[in-house]
């Protein structure tokens, strides 16, 4: 079945630094992907999206490109914040029969101290 | 704020009993999702309904049940609760039935004790 996979956390970095999180996926159709971001005690909130190949999804400094050929979405960003601490998940979604249901990786916490 | 509600916000119970947890979507979504989001299973898309008909089916479990109703408000129905069953349960909308980005509520927090 569909699957995503995400590099383990916690990553903790410092402020201004860079930030790689790796996410491949699996799937046997043509999916769409997105990162989604949970902040402590709140619900996910969508943080970009990239619908086809080679695509790139940016919002609030953060970049992620679809690479179907590697099978990868991995998200970036040039110079952290304190304010960036929260856990990102990479997901996947592909149309079948009028469903489209997420299928999520497992998290990856960012914790960025000062 | 994503516009999509949920409540209650906690719910605490005990093992056998049944609860309700409640959603309502952004307005004009007619899709409503709901998911599971526990320690040891992590984000597990459980339902959705789009315009109050059931359109695809995750891992639910028969003790769990759901619906949409005509001012497309969802009910997720979770009943004999068993320890395993304490997560935090979200519900997404989007706009049609595929195709579009899920916005997610601040789900609820159920404990079952």
């Amino acid at each position: 079945g569909d699957s995503v996979t995400q590099m383990e956390g916690p990553v903790t970095l410092s402020e201004e630094a860079f930030l790689t999180i790796n996410c491949t996926y699996t799937a046997t159709g043509y999916p769409s992907l997105f990162w989604y971001v949970q902040y402590p005690g709140e619900g996910l909130q969508l943080l970009l999206k990239a619908t086809k190949a080679d695509d790139k999804g940016s919002n609030k400094g953060f970049e992620a490109t679809y690479r179907k050929e590697t099978t990868s979405f991995h998200l970036e960003k040039g110079s952290v914040q304190v304010s960036d601490s929260a856990v990102y998940f990479c997901a996947l979604s592909i149309l079948t029969g009028g469903g489209n249901k997420l299928t999520f990786g497992t998290g990856t916490q960012l914790k960025v101290e000062l | 704020d994503s516009g999509v509600t949920q409540t209650p916000k906690h719910l605490i119970t005990a093992t056998g009993q049944r609860v309700t947890l409640r959603c309502s979507p952004r307005s004009g979504d007619l899709s409503v999702y709901w998911y599971q989001q526990s320690l040891d299973q992590g984000l597990q898309f459980l339902i959705q309904y789009y315009n109050g008909e059931e359109r695809a089916k995750g891992n639910i479990l028969e003790r769990f049940s759901a619906q949409q109703f005509p001012d497309l408000h969802s009910e997720l129905n979770l009943s004999s609760l068993e320890l395993g069953d304490s997560a935090l349960y979200f519900c997404a909308s989007s706009a049609t039935g595929g195709g579009y980005e899920q916005y997610f509520g601040p789900g609820t927090r159920l404990t079952v004790t």
